[in-house]
């Protein structure tokens, strides 16, 4: 099975910064990765889709980049609605796996 | 487009419980479906995912040879049977739309999803 890890796992920042967060695969993926968003008592939210792929209706401060095992979400400027949990999703192989997730607080 | 999960409660460890999901707003036999679940406090778990005419299903290590999961285009439902619960299963359920189409070896996302089932083993 495919290991995701995710770094960091937590990570303060202030509204206006730009935050990365990293996701590496055990093993090469091909950009079978997306990026989701989580609210407290929400289901998740895709904001992204084969590594870069921004879904619609979700802003342009998000971006995805990466190959082979290592991706990254960036958020340009961070604002008060992005203060949330993030995690990454590989679907290159069955069995999926997500990240274990960043929590992004203020 | 909506998916609404159904059938969760509480079980006894040893016990079955067969959770559902009804699709509507999108034409369900176009895509493949998901099951992803996330105990209190944690992370998530991808649980199983099925092709549009259940051709290929997956399952993660953890609930294999436990869980089935199976789909009724005409009814625009899924569903997830779960078999020999163990408090190790206990979690909000999500039903989950694939976003590239109708084959798991496509390798899509999750794109809509469910407000989830509570199943709680204990």
């Amino acid at each position: 099975d495919i290991q995701m890890t995710q770094s960091p796992s937590s990570l303060s920042a202030s509204v206006g910064d730009r935050v990365t967060i990293t996701c590496r695969a055990s093993q090469g993926i091909t950009n079978s990765l997306a990026w989701y968003q989580q609210r407290p008592g929400k289901a998740p939210k895709l904001l992204l889709s084969a590594a870069s792929r921004l879904e619609s209706g979700v802003p342009s401060r998000f971006s995805g980049s990466g190959s082979g095992t290592d991706y990254t979400l960036t958020i340009s400027s961070l604002q008060p609605e992005d203060f949330a949990t993030y995690f990454c999703l590989q679907s290159y192989i069955s069995p999926y796996t997500f990240g274990p997730g960043t929590k992004l607080e203020i | 487009v909506q998916l609404v999960e159904s059938g969760g409660g509480l079980v006894q460890p040893g016990r079955s419980l067969t959770l559902s999901c009804a699709g509507s707003g999108f034409t369900f036999h176009d895509y493949a479906m998901h099951w992803v679940r996330q105990a209190p406090g944690k992370g998530l778990e991808w649980v199983s995912g099925i092709n549009w005419n259940g051709g290929n299903i997956g399952y993660a290590d953890s609930v294999k040879g436990r869980f089935t999961i199976s789909r009724d285009n005409a009814r625009s439902s899924l569903y997830l049977q779960m078999n020999s619960l163990t408090a190790e299963d206990s979690a909000l359920y999500y039903c989950a739309k694939d976003n590239e189409g109708r084959f798991l070896e496509w390798g899509g996302a999750m794109d809509v999803w469910g407000h989830g089932t509570t199943v709680t083993v204990s």
